[in-house]
């Protein structure tokens, strides 16, 4: 168990919705990490946070937004959703923001038909 | 082409055998990471690496900086081994991935 939780385990939608995958880190860690990976394109980054401020930016398109909490938990929300936003999303925790290691949750298995 | 590659994208082993997975990077990084992927999805942080070599049990990381090439070798491997290795450089406050070698480890 990284301690990373991610809610939920599986997601099925239809296309046009809008979703929300949560986050809580593991406890202590200040930085969110998410990413997302789909059969075609493997693992990508999209965004990650620090302390409740976004940090760095990856692929994140523009339907897709995130936000960390004061209490440091995360969500990543996706809108008007396509068929291929269809991927597993990971979110990742680490101390600091550098050097550090990262510890994966199980990640969320999203289904857009 | 990709910036972080690997190879072989596949790979097969009997158990006990030795057994090495490379990583080559074309960008400036600060760290590079190896990362287990279960069959069920779960990704485990195995290594993280500036320079020099790692050692975790049967597990050993080394990293050239010099020639941007990475090395992740299992020695006497066992089925319980067989996942998904993913190779990920940290450059520019970001992970970029590699597309993954599957082991598979067979008794």
């Amino acid at each position: 168990d990284s301690g990373v939780t991610q809610t939920p385990k599986h997601l099925i939608t239809a296309t046009g919705q809008r979703v929300t995958l949560r986050c809580s880190p593991r406890s202590g860690d200040l930085s969110v990490y998410w990413y997302q990976q789909s059969l075609d394109q493997g693992l990508q980054f999209l965004i990650q946070y620090y302390n409740g401020e976004e940090r760095a930016k990856g692929n994140i398109l523009e339907r897709f937004s995130a936000q960390q909490f004061p209490d440091l938990h995360s969500e990543l929300n996706l809108s008007s959703l396509e068929l291929g936003d269809s991927a597993l999303y990971f979110c990742a925790s680490s101390a600091g923001t550098a050097k550090n290691i990262q510890y994966f949750g199980a990640g969320t298995r999203l289904s857009v038909l | 082409k990709n910036e972080v590659e690997q190879s072989p994208q596949n790979l097969t082993a009997q158990e006990g055998e030795f057994i090495t997975i490379n990583c080559s990077y074309s960008v400036g990084i600060s760290a590079l990471h190896w990362l287990q992927q279960h069959p069920g999805g779960g990704i485990v942080s195995l290594f993280m690496l500036s320079s020099g070599k790692k050692k975790h049990g049967r597990l050993i990381a080394t990293i050239n900086i010099q020639e941007k090439h990475s090395s992740l070798h299992i020695t006497a491997s066992h089925p319980r081994d067989s996942a998904v290795y993913i190779c990920a450089v940290r450059s520019r406050f970001k992970l970029i991935f590699g597309t993954g070698t599957r082991l598979q480890v067979f008794p």
